[in-house]
């Protein structure tokens, strides 16, 4: 079945640090990736997306390239703020069943950023 | 972008009653909707798709009893917890498909509702 794993955290940084977080998939055919982040007591909130090989998801700064290659869908921000602190979801779509469409979530990443 | 409104944010109720949450997609149409549960610290767990106009399909384990699913219209879909008991404590989210022409059925996520099950 299709499964997503992203680099378990939780992973602090200094302000204006680099950021890497590694997402790879398993999946059939060609799924959608996306990226989700999670704010303290908040749902989830789509940060950015890619639907075919090599699209670029991009948003507030952060990178993601659909890797079909590698499998991948590295989240990336040149210089996080205090503010990026959050836990980061990997997740993939694909078609499953008549029209739903499943999400397949990694088990999230805790990003803290200090100041 | 997509808003889905998730109500309520919290709620505390006694062993035994029942709650309802419910989910509803303000400027898009969701035909199907999504419920999910996460765990302190843990990933979502989806718990059931909801179809609007069709019974909800579940997830290996969930009891459909417990957890009354109902997506009577394009916008709305809610979630009882009936006879709700300490363990069904928990953050439950839901989410809405876009699957209107421009919606690329992307999900969009509700706030979530918190429930302690005194």
């Amino acid at each position: 079945g299709d499964s997503v794993t992203q680099m378990e955290g939780p992973v602090t940084l200094s302000e204006e640090a680099f950021l890497t977080i590694n997402c790879t998939y398993t999946a059939t055919g060609y799924p959608s990736l996306f990226w989700y982040v999670q704010y303290p007591g908040e749902g989830l909130q789509l940060l950015l997306k890619a639907t075919k090989a090599d699209d670029k998801g991009s948003n507030k700064g952060f990178e993601a390239t659909y890797r079909k290659e590698t499998t991948s869908f590295h989240l990336e921000k040149g210089s996080v703020q205090v503010s990026d602190s959050a836990v980061y979801f990997c997740a993939l779509s694909r078609r499953s069943g008549g029209s739903n469409y499943k999400l397949t979530f990694g088990k999230g990443t805790l990003l803290t950023v200090n100041p | 972008g997509a808003v889905v409104s998730q109500h309520p944010s919290r709620v505390i109720c006694k062993s035994g009653t029942s709650v309802k949450i419910e989910c509803r997609s303000l400027d898009f149409q969701a035909t199907t909707m999504f419920w999910y549960r996460q765990f302190p610290k843990q990933s979502l767990m989806l718990m059931a798709t909801s179809n609007e106009g069709s019974k909800a399909t579940y997830e290996q384990g969930v009891e459909k009893d417990k957890f009354l699913i109902n997506h009577a219209s394009l916008t709305l879909s809610t979630l009882t917890v009936t006879s709700a008991h300490p363990e069904d404590s928990s953050f439950y989210i839901c989410s809405a498909r876009d699957s209107g022409p421009s919606g690329g059925n992307i999900q969009y996520f509700g706030a979530g509702t918190r429930l302690s099950v005194l």
